[in-house]
């Protein structure tokens, strides 16, 4: 089946700007969760939806950055006014309740 | 909040080399333990996974990682190594009922023909 799907797979954009990066999770995983992933660092966990709830938002580094999920299926995460240190690759999973955890193939978000 | 040390950033072997990778936490309570895989232009993916049971979990590809709860650590191991595992390895935890992962910072694993 397919697996979780990432749009857009790279993102340029201009110090300032609002960037909207998308998941589509595989059909009928209840959980998704959204990481980051810096240059020679492992994923840093940023939020988790169980259904349409944010279980979890405790990684989200500041109130730039806010993610949805409004039918429990597909998410988006939400980056306002992007700096630099933004720039990093930016990862989805989904999975069933206290399962495995499934990931997408990443978005690249590159902030000049 | 649990926190995961992978020691070896980059190892280098010759096939037929056996290979083991450490992976060390740090959290008080029960835990679930992971290790992913990325292989070159590819997206992270599941070898192997401890929850409870049997400390030495068999995963796909010939891995295995043994679960020493004494020593906070869960190795994973491979008899004889291929070419076509060189990928970025990283080890990942979380407490139990906890959903979100905390991984460690990946080791490197360059096979040499």
């Amino acid at each position: 089946g397919a697996g979780v799907s990432q749009t857009p797979s790279n993102k340029v954009t201009e110090k300032g700007k609002y960037v909207e990066l998308r998941c589509d999770p595989i059909s009928g995983h209840t959980a998704l969760y959204w990481y980051r992933q810096s240059l020679g660092q492992g994923p840093e966990f940023l939020i988790y939806f169980q259904g349409t709830g944010a279980a979890d938002d405790s990684g989200l580094p500041n109130d730039r950055f806010f993610a949805v999920r409004p039918e429990g299926s597909v998410s988006t995460l939400k980056i306002q006014r992007t700096e630099r240190g933004d720039s990093a690759v930016y990862l989805c999973a989904s999975s069933q309740k206290y399962n495995e955890q499934f990931f997408g193939p990443g978005t690249r978000l590159t902030v000049l | 909040a649990q926190s995961v040390s992978q020691h070896n950033h980059h190892v280098i072997l010759s096939e037929a080399a056996s290979l083991e990778l450490g992976c060390n936490y740090s959290y008080g309570g029960t835990v679930n333990l992971f290790w992913y895989v990325q292989y070159p232009g590819q997206h992270l993916q599941l070898l192997l996974k401890y929850f409870s049971g049997d400390p030495l979990v068999k995963g796909i590809k010939g891995f295995e990682a043994e679960f020493i709860k004494s020593k906070f650590s869960f190795n994973l191991r491979k008899p004889s190594v291929q070419w076509s595992d060189t990928a970025e390895y990283f080890c990942a935890v979380n407490a139990l009922g906890n959903e979100k992962l905390t991984f460690g910072t990946g080791t490197r694993l360059t096979i040499i023909p």
